[in-house]
């Protein structure tokens, strides 16, 4: 059972808008900034959303971060077949001294 | 441009110990921080262990505390993670992690690409 939760298996359609949910507590997501990962099939975590909202050069800006309290959330706009992926939230833990992720989000792209 | 590269991963027997490296490029090792993540097949990622740029601090996963030592050699570049006292539960591909700054709590902004290890008899 994973600290953050995330929705299992959320699917849209090219061109539509999804949102990724991540819910966590007070000691984590509540006092720590929130961080999102891609992971392609077959390929390492890529980092998508740092700091709640930021994007690393590179990442579209279809791809967008927010956090209230203590849930995140990932929207991705203008959905393409190539975000088809599974996605991670991530943040500190200050009771845990350690990293935290979400169990994971796989979008599919129908 | 960053690179880590994972190796030492392979078939351990249960109880039996390993050591994965970590050798990493195109940064100045000791201002930054490093995690090992771990990802057991079709599973999610579970943080493992990180270590402070300078070395002076290590953290760890309840589920490893005791069993795991990570340590990073500044002469080498090298980061490693001592796995002793293995589990089936430990199966998984390894990933070695760059955090973006000197502390642990940095965002992981470069991923290695990994190394499997597998526990079993």
């Amino acid at each position: 059972q994973s600290v953050l939760t995330q929705p299992p298996s959320p699917s849209g359609t090219p061109g539509q808008r999804v949102t990724i949910s991540c819910s966590g507590s007070s000691s984590n997501i509540g006092s720590n900034t929130v961080n999102w990962y891609q992971q392609l099939p077959g390929t390492a975590p890529k980092l998508l959303i740092y700091t709640n909202n930021q994007r690393p050069s590179g990442v579209p800006d279809r791809f967008s971060g927010s956090k209230s309290g203590t849930s995140a959330s990932l929207a991705i706009s203008g959905l393409q077949s190539e975000d088809e992926a599974d996605y991670y939230c991530a943040t500190w833990d200050d009771s845990l001294n350690g990293w935290v992720f979400g169990g994971g989000t796989k979008l599919t792209v129908l | 441009e960053v690179q880590l590269l994972e190796s030492g991963g392979g078939l351990v027997q249960p109880g039996g110990s390993l050591r994965l490296s970590c050798a990493a490029s195109g940064f100045t090792f000791i201002s930054y921080a490093m995690s090992w993540v771990r990802q057991a097949p079709g599973k999610g990622l579970e943080w493992v262990s990180g270590i402070s740029g300078s070395g002076g601090s290590t953290y760890y996963a309840d589920s490893v505390k005791g069993r795991f030592t990570i340590s990073k050699d500044k002469s080498k570049n090298t980061l490693y993670l001592q796995m002793n006292s293995l589990r089936a539960e430990d199966t998984a591909l390894y990933y070695c992690a760059k955090s973006s700054g000197s502390g642990v709590a940095g965002t992981f902004d470069y991923w290695g690409q990994g190394t499997l290890v597998t526990v079993s008899s």
